[in-house]
């Protein structure tokens, strides 16, 4: 079974500018999660997807931060414009939830290492 | 709030002896509690959940972890340690407020020496 994909692995840009992530879930899986993880800590979730739609947004900030999943499949996660201390892993994951089930396990992706200048 | 915390920033043991990595949790409601294995380059890998049920859980790679609801823990074991066991654990609880989002531990980093 394919996993999680990431893209790119690493970007390297200047505060200011903006930069996308790209993650393609396992198929057939209904939740897509966007998490950041920070040197020396653990992941932090930014956004929940339950297909298209948000479940939890309350820790992405919004002024700068923008994430979709259109077609409740792919997802795109934006910084417009980056600051340094956004310099982090960007983490995707997905489970196979058809509810809001506590219990399916979640799998990760590579991530994307985000230096910001 | 959910959290967890992970008191041990490195765990060092030497290889064939036992491990043991720890962790508390807080939590309102039934706790959901899980453990994730990062390797270098590598993305988080799952290892093992509690959920309910027989409080010691066995997962991956030979590990298991023993749930304490008085003592509001959750130790990550192996009873003998393998140096590609190498890397940086982290302690997880399930957010029981909204979604069902993963909380992480700061992490905690085995070493293991041959």
């Amino acid at each position: 079974e394919a996993g999680v994909a990431q893209s790119p692995r690493y970007k390297i840009i200047e505060k200011r500018q903006s930069v996308a992530f790209w993650c393609n879930p396992i198929s057939g899986h209904a939740t897509l999660y966007w998490y950041q993880q920070i040197l020396g800590q653990g992941p932090k979730l930014l956004i929940q997807f339950q297909n298209n739609g948000v479940v939890d947004d309350s820790q992405l900030p919004k002024d700068r931060f923008s994430a979709e999943r259109l077609k409740g499949v792919d997802s795109t996660l934006k910084i417009q414009p980056a600051k340094l201390e956004d310099s982090a892993v960007y983490l995707c994951a997905s489970s196979l939830t058809t509810g809001l089930s506590k219990t399916n396990e979640q799998f990760f992706g590579p991530g994307t290492r985000l230096t910001v200048l | 709030a959910q959290s967890v915390a992970q008191p041990e920033d490195q765990v060092n043991v030497a290889e064939g002896n036992p491990l043991t990595v720890k962790c508390t949790y807080s939590v309102s409601g039934n706790p959901y509690l899980f453990w994730y294995v990062q390797y270098p380059n590598r993305g988080l890998q799952f290892l093992l959940k509690y959920i309910t049920g027989d409080n010691l859980v066995k997962g991956s790679y030979g590990f298991e972890a023993e749930f304490n609801k008085s003592q509001t823990s959750f130790h990550l074991k192996k009873p003998s340690a393998l140096v590609s066991d190498s890397a940086l654990y982290f302690c997880v609880v399930r957010d029981n407020q909204a979604g069902t989002a993963l909380i992480f531990g700061k992490g905690t980093t085995l070493s293991v020496s041959s």
